[in-house]
């Protein structure tokens, strides 16, 4: 199974600053299958990005997704009050899907 | 608007049944693979199983096999989620998803506690 770490546990920023939020894979993740969800306290899971760089339906292009392999990156351009939340990368390369610990961006 | 209705949690002691059920609308039900996720509060999440569109193939996380089954009524729009002997470490929200392995749609989750 790959093991996917999230770094770091907790992002402190301002709104109007840039996140930058790590997912590392155990072994290299099939055809970079690779998501990003957002999740905020209390509310189901949101779909951000897929194929480790599309971005879902509906979501704005401050959100963009990059990395290949074992390394994948997702980074918030310019904060807004709403995208403080808890993120989660998840593999779907390989059986069973997994998802990292997932990363609190909180507001400084 | 992609709407999924969970329903079904609740309190179970160790060794007990309990039936989810997840009431899907506003997209074409029958055409996607489904997927059940589960969640300790404040932890993280965990996928449990999926099923595909015709309901011939399903996948289950290794702790779950052989105790929890997946189902799907394509004529009622519902997918289900039986699980059998529960354990404390079930305890959870379940949230039903759409999709197989992209989950780009969620329910709000039922809460159950083994």
């Amino acid at each position: 199974e790959i093991v996917l770490t999230q770094s770091p546990g907790t992002l402190s920023l301002s709104p109007g600053e840039r996140a930058t939020l790590s997912c590392r894979a155990s072994q290299s993740v099939s055809s970079n299958y690779l998501a990003w969800y957002q999740q905020k306290p209390g509310q189901a899971p949101r779909l951000l990005i897929y194929g480790a760089s599309s971005r879902a339906t509906g979501i704005p292009d401050s959100f963009s997704g990059s990395g290949s392999g074992t390394d994948f990156t997702l980074t918030i351009s310019r904060l807004e009050p709403e995208d403080f939340a808890v993120y989660y990368c998840q593999q779907y390369g390989s059986s069973p899907l997994t998802f990292g610990g997932g990363t609190k961006v909180e507001i400084k | 608007e992609v709407q999924l209705v969970e329903s079904g949690g609740g309190l179970v002691q160790p060794g007990g049944s309990l039936r989810l059920s997840c009431a899907a609308s506003g997209f074409m039900f029958s055409s996607y693979w489904m997927s059940w996720v589960r969640q300790v509060p404040g932890k993280g999440l965990e996928w449990v199983a999926n099923i595909k569109q015709n309901g011939s193939e399903t996948s289950y996380m290794d702790s779950v096999k052989g105790r929890f089954t997946i189902s799907r009524d394509n004529a009622k729009n519902s997918l289900y989620l039986q699980m059998n002997s529960l354990r404390a470490e079930d305890t959870a929200v379940y949230f039903c998803a759409r999709g197989g392995v992209v989950l780009t749609g969620w329910g709000q989750g039922t809460l159950v506690t083994v």
